[in-house]
């Protein structure tokens, strides 16, 4: 089936700088990817979505200067969380839209620390 | 419009009995209900999902219950195991919802002791 690779599964950074986070899709080709933002014991939240070769259309309240998304190519997605600060700590969760409407993907996620 | 209630927050069973996680929403635009198995540090895992034509699915040992003109849907894990300890979300889709995003239930967190 499909696999999305979502890349780093941790990461800790510090207080101030940047941190990108890859979502790959493996043998197909992703035209939508979605990232979520997951605190603990909660919900994932939906925070941006990107089509290939467009702009990402960001959730209400979703700072999109500072959670920059690149979907330049239909099989990679980036996820660049900008001058990171301590509540930015999250797990981070890309999904890729595998059918016309339906069929979702998700990646491993990824662990972000900021100290 | 876009919410999918979710119930129990927690649920605890003994090995081979049969949690029933439970999901209501309200948008009739909504055609697609997955529901995902998330393990701690994981990304969730489609389980099972089920269209509005049907009224159940089984697959191995989840199956969906559907009921269209109450806007509920069930998972059952039949014969559960230590092993489907997990977090459990039910969402819902649909090609008329804004780029077919998905919407979320709140999440159940199944313990099944030994």
């Amino acid at each position: 089936g499909a696999v999305v690779s979502q890349h780093p599964s941790r990461v800790i950074c510090k207080s101030g700088t940047s941190v990108k986070i890859e979502c790959r899709s493996l043998d197909f080709q992703a035209t939508t990817m979605f990232w979520y933002r997951q605190f603990p014991k909660q919900s994932l939240m939906l925070m941006a979505t990107s089509n290939e070769g467009s702009k990402a259309t960001y959730e209400q309240g979703v700072e999109k200067d500072k959670f920059l998304i690149n979907h330049a190519s239909l099989t990679l997605s980036t996820l660049t969380v900008t001058s990171a600060h301590p509540e930015d700590s999250s797990f981070y969760i890309c999904s890729a839209l595998t059918g016309k409407y339906y069929g979702y993907t998700f990646g491993s996620g990824t662990r972000l620390t900021v100290v | 419009q876009q919410q999918v209630k979710q119930s129990p927050q927690s649920l605890i069973v003994q090995k081979g009995g049969i949690p029933i996680i439970n999901c209501a929403y309200e948008n009739t635009a909504f055609d697609y209900f997955p529901w995902y198995q998330q393990f701690p540090g994981k990304g969730p895992a489609l389980l099972i999902a089920i269209r509005p034509d049907v009224s159940e699915k089984k697959e191995g040992r989840f199956t969906i219950s559907f009921n269209k003109s109450a806007k509920q849907f069930s998972l059952h894990i039949m014969d559960s195991q230590p092993g489907d300890s997990a977090t459990y979300f039910c969402a819902a889709s649909g090609r008329e919802t804004s780029g077919s995003r998905l919407t979320f239930g709140e999440g159940t967190q199944l313990t099944v002791n030994p």
